[in-house]
């Protein structure tokens, strides 16, 4: 599997309002997952978007993938200050797409 | 619906000794796999196991590392004659089987080494 690029790397907003992340790749995916880490834990699955699909929903989440562009991107909507964590993507590619591989992420922080 | 459990969740040794970190994977799943996230840096694929199998290892170094998932029991993580560079945070995920099954991470070992 190949590792996505995050950007930006830090986003500062406030509740309430919508934070939009995006994730580029360099190679065709069959997959690719958002997950979130809070501070000192693991990481939490988010969603998985199959290269057949454009968008995904999961509740305050919206996933977006464009492979023309090999780029996607995460919606959150309403954020609140429990969303504050940094969040990654992992794309996933080949026979071995089990193999994630993680990037910087993106680090936001929801202001109360 | 216990998550993936981790043990311990910090561990310090000095440097040459033996470092065992433990993965419960979530119960149904018999897929494992460990990370190893360096400080300032994202999470890297070390090793894919299920049960009494390696599948893949090609992101565990050469020497002094090893895993196994036994038939019964936890994924067992070992580091033989820890050096200072191993201190990291190890995550242990798990899955089902089956195309695109997410996989569901621990909340990781501190391994510090003195």
């Amino acid at each position: 599997s190949q590792q996505g690029e995050e950007d930006p790397q830090a986003l500062s907003i406030q509740e309430g309002e919508n934070a939009t992340m995006n994730c580029s790749y360099k190679t065709s995916i069959n997959n690719l997952q958002w997950y979130r880490q809070n501070s000192g834990r693991g990481l939490v699955h988010l969603i998985l978007i199959r290269s057949n699909e454009r968008e995904k929903h999961s509740g305050r989440l919206r996933v977006t993938l464009d492979t023309s562009k090999k780029s996607s991107s995460l919606l959150i909507t309403a954020s609140r200050a429990a969303d504050t964590a940094s969040y990654f993507c992992a794309p996933g590619s080949g026979g071995s797409n089990y193999k994630l591989t993680f990037g910087k992420g993106t680090l936001l922080t929801v202001n109360p | 619906n216990a998550g993936v459990m981790q043990n311990p969740r910090h561990l310090v040794r000095r440097r040459g000794q033996e470092a065992r970190l433990r993965c419960s994977p979530m119960k149904g799943h018999s897929h494992v796999y460990w990370y190893r996230q360096l400080p300032e840096e994202g999470l890297k694929f070390m090793v894919y196991l299920q049960k009494e199998n390696i599948i893949d290892e090609s992101g565990m170094p050469k020497e002094r590392f090893s895993a196994e998932f036994p038939k019964e029991g936890p994924s067992i993580l070992r580091i033989q004659q820890v050096v200072r560079g191993d201190s990291a945070a190890y995550f242990c995920a798990s899955s089902g089987a089956g195309r695109d099954q997410p996989q569901h991470f621990g909340d990781g070992t501190r391994l510090s080494i003195l």
